[in-house]
């Protein structure tokens, strides 16, 4: 198993254009998630969904888009990047979300500058 | 939601058990104690978790005080691998709240 992946591993944006951070897993995991982590922080969740066709958001979730089409990818869309997007972005998945005992694998992360 | 205490930092040396501690004063009666490590330049990595018992996996044990109201990941012996930030979290509903953990400094 190749785990969580994630693409790319560095991008630079500029003000005001939009990409997609991608990412995938090969476990048959029912839930994936989007955390970012600032310099010095500890991560917190964008968005989050427990399968295919459901989104639910998380903590910041601003200036931020995911669908959820098939149970292997979640890209997490940004739509106009800013400065303040600048992160390091990771993806995690589980066999299940909800209260779950269940341990969240994570991906290797992007790191994203918005000049 | 219940909210974690830990020490911003601690150091041991090479190949001597490592003690670190939690607080969760607020835990609810349903919340998961889960430990993750992240190891610099790296994703977050699941260690260990617990509900009311002790637990002992390859990587760590998770000592969890009869209260609930603390716990303490045990490494018992430190490699240098081992240096990374820990967190301990409360899983709750579906996300898990990182905060800022313990950065483990393991010396040789």
């Amino acid at each position: 198993n190749a785990g969580v992946t994630q693409t790319p591993k560095f991008q630079v944006l500029k003000t005001g254009q939009s990409m997609t951070l991608q990412c995938a897993q090969d476990m048959n995991h029912e839930y994936m998630s989007w955390y970012r982590q600032d310099p010095g922080m500890g991560l917190r969740l964008i968005h989050y969904s427990v399968g295919a066709g459901i989104t639910d958001q998380g903590e910041v979730p601003n200036g931020y888009n995911v669908s959820r089409s098939t149970t292997e990818d979640f890209p997490l869309r940004l739509l106009s990047a800013a400065p303040s997007q600048t992160s390091v972005y990771f993806c995690a998945s589980s066999y299940s979300g909800y209260r779950s005992y269940n341990e969240q694998f994570f991906g290797p992360g992007t790191r994203l500058t918005v000049l | 939601d219940a909210k974690t205490t830990q020490p911003n930092s601690m150091e041991s040396n090479e190949e001597e058990p490592v003690h670190l501690p939690c607080n969760h004063s607020t835990i609810s009666g349903t919340d998961y104690i889960h430990w993750y490590r992240q190891l610099p330049s790296q994703g977050p990595e699941y260690v260990i978790h617990g509900l009311t018992s002790n637990v002992n996996n390859r990587m760590a044990s998770l000592a969890i005080a009869e209260d609930r109201k603390s716990s303490t990941l045990i490494l018992h012996r430190a490699t240098l691998r081992d240096a990374a930030v820990y967190y301990c979290i409360l899983f709750s509903g579906y996300a898990l709240n990182f905060g800022k953990g313990t950065s483990l400094l393991v010396t040789p």
